[in-house]
């Protein structure tokens, strides 16, 4: 059974526009959510992450809103880059717990120059 | 400071076969992951190491797959005999300590058994 879903396998984009992925889960446990990044023949690298305790996140370029009420956390990316095409996996975890990740399948987001 | 080190990167192999994986995780990183990615699938969980302890161990599928951690540091895992279904990306990541911390991912091995 999913956990975690993220519901688009791929999103292209402009070059400058803004890009997001969403990512709902279902487990209520979860209060700690990651996004990774993913380019070909790489390990996921972590991008950005979010506390349950907080509805957003910010980091340069990249930005996470969570809304716990709706199980949902999307990831915002402004402005979209080429560089930026990869897959994005969502992952949570339940701190209270331990910490393994559970992830989602992931979303290719290809950004066109 | 080096990343999370995985050989091989590839591997093919016949089923039947045996089959080892090598993990050396960031310097000081105590707790050890090894993650079983398909094809269009996220990471999954096989087995998570606290020191040279194996804490969790229940998605690991144990007539097939071992694994182990001495010392606590580098960690082999092991599938035998291989069967087709085993065909897939093997992660290994670390982190600090257990809770809160970010897991860093090595490359992965892309493993294909014929």
């Amino acid at each position: 059974d999913q956990q975690v879903k993220q519901n688009s396998p791929s999103l292209s984009v402009q070059e400058g526009r803004i890009s997001i992925l969403n990512c709902d889960y279902t487990n209520s446990m979860f209060d700690y959510f990651l996004w990774y990044k993913k380019y070909p023949a790489e390990g996921p690298t972590f991008l950005i992450s979010i506390s349950s305790i907080k509805d957003k996140n910010e980091d340069g370029r990249f930005t996470v809103f969570l809304n716990k009420s709706a199980k949902h956390l999307s990831l915002h990316i402004v402005p979209s880059q080429p560089g930026d095409s990869a897959v994005y996996f969502c992952a949570a975890s339940a701190k209270t717990g331990a910490n393994n990740l559970f992830f989602g399948t992931g979303t290719r987001l290809t950004v066109i120059p | 400071e080096a990343g999370v080190v995985q050989s091989p990167r590839y591997k093919i192999i016949e089923k039947k076969q045996p089959v080892a994986f090598w993990c050396n995780p960031i310097s000081g990183h105590n707790t050890l992951y090894w993650y079983l990615q398909n094809l269009g699938q996220g990471p999954e969980l096989l087995i998570r190491y606290e020191n040279e302890e194996a804490v969790d161990d229940s998605q690991l599928p144990k007539d097939r797959f071992s694994a182990e951690r001495l010392k606590g540091v580098d960690s082999t895992l092991k599938i035998q005999p291989a069967e087709l279904g085993d065909s897939a990306v093997y992660l290994c990541a670390s982190s600090l300590r257990r809770v809160t911390d970010t897991q860093y991912f090595g490359p992965g091995t892309r493993l294909t058994v014929l």
